[in-house]
């Protein structure tokens, strides 16, 4: 089965705190990505990668970072956490074909700042 | 990049009865996707469509990609409780892919 894993369902960080949120997906995927849902804006892209080391800004990066060391772990990182970036992070992945390509998505992370 | 309409965008409808979702674009797909979304939840995978005017069932969804790969729509018959969630399309460009705003289903009982 596919498998994408988000290492924490629910955090609660300060205004100001740097924050992690990891991703591991067990499929061999070379595409990963980090989405955002908030109500009435649905999903959108802020960062992804198409290879290991390689990153690309999404529609909102402002305010993220990413890391990809290996093919298999994708990380989202908030230098400086502020309210405005609470929300559902989601983490997904795809293989690096252009044709019949399909998204997985992971159970997502509900980020509060406070 | 919102390339996709989805719609209707709330639907609540009684158990038992029949709806259909669409979700159109004026842009060609390479495969187009469909999942159920339900609160506090990562959307789950329900189909993937890869070719024009192909058809694919699963138990009581129908699911269709149009002819041109522009457009496909989810049928649901007899619809139940079980059903109640967030649907959303996603269409597949090269190594990019592309979100519908979602139709929030409530069946009622």
């Amino acid at each position: 089965d596919v498998k994408v894993t988000q290492s924490s369902r629910y955090l609660v960080k300060r205004t100001g705190e740097k924050v992690f949120l990891e991703c591991v997906q067990d499929m061999d995927h070379e595409n990963m990505f980090w989405y955002r849902q908030d109500p009435g804006l649905g999903l959108r892209l802020i960062y992804f990668s198409y290879d290991v080391k390689m990153k690309e800004k999404g529609d909102i990066p402002e305010g993220y970072s990413v890391s990809r060391e290996k093919k298999e772990r994708f990380s989202l990182i908030l230098e400086s956490a502020s309210t405005n970036q609470t929300s559902m992070y989601l983490c997904a992945s795809s293989r690096g074909r252009l044709s019949g390509n399909t998204i997985y998505f992971g159970e997502g992370s509900w980020l509060t700042v406070v | 990049t919102q390339l996709l309409e989805q719609s209707p965008q709330f639907l609540s409808i009684q158990e038992g009865e029949n709806l259909t979702v669409y979700c159109n674009s004026s842009s060609v797909f390479s495969s187009l996707q469909w999942y159920r979304q339900e609160p506090g939840e990562g959307p789950v995978l329900l189909v993937t469509v890869v070719t024009g005017g192909e058809v694919k069932k699963l138990k009581r969804l129908t699911f269709q990609f149009g002819d041109a790969r522009k457009d496909s729509s989810l049928h649901i018959t007899a619809a139940q409780p079980g059903d109640t969630g967030l649907y959303l399309c996603a269409g597949a460009k090269g190594n990019q892919f592309y979100f519908g705003t979602g139709t929030s289903l409530t069946v009622i009982p």
